[in-house]
């Protein structure tokens, strides 16, 4: 079975900077997708950012990127230029291409960005 | 995307009730998913609701205690029975982009507590 760790219950960033969050996860499948999504107070899951495995590239969206290095099985997160509006819970998932019924979601980190 | 109403947001419940939670959908899916979120924890998926068939229960969870409704391509309910302090979670409905998974939108969720 398919798991997804993250080992950082919490992070905190400073307006303007730069931070990066961890996620591994644990699959024997080739074909399968990667998401980034965040949770504010709110509970509303916002998508952030997703990653096809078989792309080498690394997904961008804006002030978020990724680094997935696939035969590592790791899937980071960087936030640049960090805002106030990025605090909140973040939850790394895989989906298999093989089994579409389900998201499998990380544990989360959450996220404090100070000013 | 698709826009997702939840209801209701939140409850406050007896033990021994029961809650019934709805979901309805802007567009039509073949697919709606219902996730639980035990305080502080990540998602883990409950059930898939097919329209016109019985909805497929993930491992720990069984029709008799989630029972789940699907009776059109736009609507969904999940009710949480016999409920006991254990099943206080946010519960959130969830649907796939249409004509692919690699997106998945949720609703706002349901903050269930049971006294």
């Amino acid at each position: 079975a398919q798991t997804v760790t993250q080992s950082q219950p919490e992070m905190s960033v400073q307006e303007a900077e730069t931070v990066t969050l961890s996620c591994t996860y644990d699959t024997s499948e080739s074909d399968y997708y990667l998401f980034w999504y965040k949770q504010p107070p709110s509970r509303q899951m916002i998508l952030v950012i997703r990653q096809e495995a078989y792309k080498q590239q690394n997904a961008t969206e804006n002030r978020f990127s990724v680094n997935f290095q696939k035969a590592a099985k790791s899937f980071s997160l960087k936030i640049s230029d960090s805002q106030l509006g990025d605090a909140a819970m973040y939850f790394c998932a895989y989906r298999s291409s093989y089994n579409t019924d389900k998201l499998i979601f990380g544990t989360g980190t959450r996220l404090q960005v100070f000013p | 995307s698709a826009v997702i109403s939840q209801k209701p947001s939140r409850d406050i419940c007896q033990r021994g009730t029961s809650l019934t939670i709805q979901c309805q959908v802007d567009s039509q899916v073949t697919m709606m998913f219902w996730y639980r979120q035990q305080p502080g924890q990540s998602l883990t998926l409950i059930a898939t609701a097919n329209q016109g068939s019985e909805a497929t229960y993930e491992s720990g969870f069984v029709i008799d205690k989630f029972p789940i409704s699907r009776p059109n391509l736009t609507f969904s309910t999940l009710t949480v029975s016999n409920m006991s302090p254990e099943d206080s979670s946010i519960y959130l409905c969830s649907v796939d982009r249409t004509g692919s998974y690699t997106e998945a939108f949720f609703g706002q969720g349901t903050r269930l507590t049971v006294v």
